[in-house]
């Protein structure tokens, strides 16, 4: 079936350092992406979303990138800081009744 | 403008007990979802509602989970009774109408069957 999953489970990086979290789609027909971050007891946190006829989209520190060709998304996080540690996850709709699928989730950890 | 309130935050039952959870969403959003998330995994949608009605239901476990938002605003969750692999964050997120942006979720409630 249709699914959106997450390729590493658990990412360590060093504070200063940039991060990727990366995540592979199944759905061509998705035209819209979104990555969230989740802290420990709450809820998704919308960071930033790219449309299909995008391939990059930045926002502050954070940048998306969209390759269609491979149904590949990437979330790129600039001079990581500790306030970034959380589980990531990226979701796309499909349909029109706007349902998000979700993947399973990056852990991000930062080593100080 | 306000987030999306939930109740309880944690809830600790044993199984064949039932329990209930709360939502309220964002003044003016008419699109309501509930969302299973199990550790370690994404949400899963249970349901969603545009304003009372529902639009979507075909992943909720109808017999032995319900949801209701008789006025199209606030909405509950209801497990009757509950198993030990209900255990769970239950979260609702709300959205304007016809947005797969904007989406806002609240905190969750914790369910722990024990």
């Amino acid at each position: 079936g249709e699914s959106v999953g997450l390729h590493l489970p658990t990412l360590s990086v060093q504070e200063g350092d940039n991060s990727i979290i990366n995540c592979a789609y199944s759905n061509s027909a998705s035209d819209y992406f979104i990555w969230y971050k989740q802290e420990s007891g709450k809820g998704p946190q919308f960071i930033i979303d790219i449309r299909s006829n995008m391939d990059k989209r930045q926002g502050q520190r954070v940048t998306v990138l969209l390759n269609k060709t491979v149904k590949h998304l990437s979330l790129q996080i600039a001079a990581t800081q500790p306030g970034d540690s959380a589980v990531y996850f990226c979701a796309e709709t499909s349909g029109s009744n706007y349902q998000l699928i979700w993947g399973a989730g990056t852990k991000l950890i930062i080593k100080p | 403008e306000a987030g999306v309130a939930q109740s309880p935050r944690y809830k600790i039952i044993e199984k064949r007990q039932s329990v209930a959870f709360w939502c309220n969403p964002i003044s003016g959003h008419a699109t309501l979802y509930w969302y299973q998330q199990i550790l370690g995994q994404g949400p899963k949608l249970l349901i969603q509602f545009q304003n009372n009605g529902v639009v979507d239901d075909s992943q909720l476990p109808k017999d032995r989970f319900s949801a209701e938002r008789l006025k199209g605003v606030d909405s509950t969750l209801k497990i009757q009774p509950a198993k030990l692999e209900d255990s769970a964050v239950y979260l609702c997120a709300s959205s304007r109408q016809g947005a797969s942006y904007g989406y806002t979720f609240g905190s969750g409630t914790r369910l722990t069957v024990v």
